[in-house]
């Protein structure tokens, strides 16, 4: 169980057009869902955190007008990489926490495979 | 500022040695503490957690973790190491506040088995 997907798993895209990213969670109700972005040989940075039915919210530094994250349902969210740049990519990976826990206060968080931008 | 350390960039092991990740943590309270593993070209799977209780934790694939309070460490460790666990290894702590549920992970330290 707990079983997080994400799509595409890789793109590679023109610069100055927009990439959507999904996020899925396939066997429980994802109530709370992160996007994280990392470079190579580096460590997972969180870019935001983003609740069902509520605006995420962004990691300092992280521009929300340029990553639109969407959260519309408890098992979708989806990344909006707008009018990328050869900066941006990167790997990106969500993952996802819901109340599935007994204790529901120490939620563990289940990550996608994550999904490789190229952006040209 | 909460960080999670992890002073080896890599390590290398003999498949059959035994081995110890080391991890350490800054954190007012105490922490929620993970230890993930990644592969290349797959995400993040949970080895372990601890948020309480018992300060040695058991984890899949045969990995423990000890929580050390006073060294605020959570070193991670394998009696024998086999190959299929060379993969980059990420500890994590996890924030419970205002805002909701935080993790900060930890560099990451690459695991290489030799035969």
């Amino acid at each position: 169980g707990a079983v997080v997907s994400q799509h595409p798993s890789r793109v590679i895209c023109k610069s100055g057009t927009s990439v959507k990213i999904e996020c899925r969670s396939l066997d429980f109700q994802a109530t709370t869902m992160f996007w994280y972005r990392q470079f190579p040989k580096q460590s997972l940075m969180l870019m935001a955190t983003s609740n069902e039915g509520s605006k995420a919210t962004y990691e300092q530094g992280v521009e929300k007008d340029k990553f639109l994250i969407n959260h519309a349902s408890l098992t979708l969210s989806t990344l909006t990489v707008t009018s990328a740049h050869p900066e941006d990519s990167s790997f990106y990976i969500c993952s996802a926490s819901g109340l599935f826990e007994e204790d529901w206060s120490t939620d563990t968080q289940y990550f996608g495979p994550g999904t490789r931008l190229t952006v040209l | 500022a909460q960080s999670v350390t992890q002073p080896d960039i890599h390590i290398t092991v003999s498949e059959g040695a035994s081995l110890e990740l080391r991890c350490n943590y800054s954190y007012g309270a105490t922490p929620y503490l993970f230890w993930y593993v990644q592969s290349p070209g797959q995400g993040l799977q949970l080895l372990l957690k601890y948020f309480s209780g018992d300060t040695l934790v058991q984890g899949i694939k045969g990995f423990e973790a000890e929580f050390k309070r006073s060294q605020s460490s959570f070193n991670l460790r394998k009696p024998s190491v086999h190959w299929s666990d060379a993969a980059e290894y990420f500890c994590a702590v996890g924030l419970l506040n205002t805002g909701g549920f935080k993790t900060i992970f930890g560099a990451g330290t690459r695991l290489f088995v030799k035969a």
